[in-house]
């Protein structure tokens, strides 16, 4: 059974770094697409960029493009998205979804909360 | 960047109703078209792709149509569990941009 696991909630302060992570399991995790998916409060979803884990190649939305830097670790089935410095507008969920267009599978969400 | 326009963004309706949402490509997308629900603190669900596509597991209450830029997503008699937010999403070149949702409430 494919499953896609986030880690967990997190608390920031502005211009401080973040990594989240997304760990597949199921599947062959270097053959298909994750993609990172934010939806701010109460509003709706953005696509963010995704990444092939078999050779590492990463595309952003121009929204997100300098902004996060989204990377995958085949050897340990997971994928990344972080932040070099967070800015209060970068709280929101964020998602991973698995797929090449269409996403079948979605991580349960892991929350950014920035605040001074 | 492709932008996707769906109407209404809000919807009041009463179980069994019958329902549409439409979803407008700002160019020709083909039929590069999905349909996704999304409950409060939940992740979404894909329930069709392809524009047309049922998922495996859907009720067939949910039907989805068009190609080129207008498409439609129609639940046929509304249940109580239908009742959350729809966001279309194509895949028809980067960045596969969603539409601002429907939120479908409750009459």
């Amino acid at each position: 059974e494919v499953h896609l696991v986030q880690s967990g909630a997190e608390v920031k302060k502005p211009g401080e770094s973040l990594k989240i992570s997304c760990k597949g399991s199921g599947y062959s995790f270097n053959a298909y697409w994750i993609a990172w998916v934010r939806q701010m409060p109460g509003k709706g979803l953005d696509w963010m960029g995704i990444v092939y884990p078999g050779d590492s190649d990463t595309r952003y939305s121009p929204s997100f493009q300098g902004q996060v830097t989204i990377s995958a670790d085949r050897s340990i089935n997971t994928a990344y998205l972080q932040w070099s410095s967070l800015k209060a507008s970068d709280s929101a969920m964020y998602y991973c979804a698995l797929g090449s267009g269409y996403y079948d599978y979605w991580g349960q969400g892991a929350l950014v909360t920035v605040s001074s | 960047d492709i932008q996707m326009t769906q109407s209404p963004s809000s919807l009041s309706a009463s179980v069994g109703d019958r329902v549409t949402i439409t979803c407008q490509a700002s160019q020709d997308i083909s039929n590069y078209l999905n349909w996704y629900q999304q409950k409060p603190g939940k992740a979404p669900k894909l329930l069709i792709f392809d524009a047309s596509n049922l998922k495996t597991g859907v009720p067939s209450r949910f039907s989805g149509s068009g190609s080129g830029t207008d498409f439609t997503f129609t639940i046929s008699s509304l249940q109580p569990e239908d009742f959350a937010t729809y966001y279309c999403q194509h895949y028809h070149n980067l960045p596969y941009n969603f539409g601002q949702g429907t939120k479908l409430e409750i009459k």
